[in-house]
């Protein structure tokens, strides 16, 4: 059984980087399968962040790529996110989720983690 | 990119009646279509893939159908679980993805 976990600052300062991590368990990121990031600001849908699949190649929601980085640590089993130039529109719930494989919706999801942007 | 556009945004119906969800994609998405389930302070749960097939341990009350640019998620029989907030989700242009902005399932 494949498990997600977030884990972060729960605060962020404007103009900073937002830093989260998703710890994967229950199986090797190594292994394959790709590893995403979602995001939910209060009250809102779902907005599609960015996928990295375990060789590290990237692919990015238009709308954020010039501030969005996802990397993988497959010594670790983790895979992160880091949204630089925060602002108050960043505030959100943050989720990361895993599908496995190519044209595949997500098939596992973390608990989510609430990061507020505020001075 | 691909707009996923869903109505109506908010349904109210009673428990026990069928629920009739849409989904409209800006352009073809073929079958590459997923639903998800939300229920409050919770992550998202997988419900449909492919456009119609259930995915692991959803009952068969919850049925997809629909491709290229109309869809639609029924829920036969609704139960007190059912009221959420459910999002549909292209991913015919992998790797990029885009979602619907939700249908609340109310009574």
């Amino acid at each position: 059984q494949v498990q997600l976990q977030e884990s972060g600052p729960g605060l962020v300062k404007p103009s900073e980087t937002l830093s989260l991590t998703c710890t994967v368990s229950g199986y090797s990121i190594s292994s394959g399968f790709y590893w995403g990031w979602i995001r939910q600001p209060p009250g809102k849908g779902l907005e599609w962040i960015g996928n990295i699949h375990h060789s590290g190649s990237t692919s990015y929601n238009p709308s954020l790529e010039s501030r969005v980085t996802i990397s993988v640590d497959t010594s670790k089993n983790q895979f992160s996110l880091k949204l630089s130039s925060v602002t108050a529109a960043d505030t959100a719930v943050y989720f990361c989720a895993a599908y496995t494989g190519s044209y595949r919706p997500f098939d596992y999801w973390g608990q989510g983690s609430l990061v507020t942007v505020s001075s | 990119e691909i707009v996923m556009t869903q109505s109506p945004a908010i349904l109210s119906v009673s428990p026990g009646e069928r629920a009739t969800l849409s989904c409209r994609a800006s352009q073809s998405v073929s079958s590459n279509l997923a639903w998800y389930q939300q229920k409050r302070g919770q992550a998202p749960r997988l419900l449909i893939y492919g456009a119609s097939t259930r995915a692991t341990r959803i009952p068969a009350r919850f049925s997809g159908s629909g491709s290229g640019t109309e869809f639609t998620l029924t829920i036969s029989s609704l139960q007190s679980e059912d009221f959420a907030v459910y999002y549909c989700q292209q991913y015919n242009n992998w790797p990029l993805y885009t979602f619907g902005q939700g249908t609340k399932l109310e009574i």
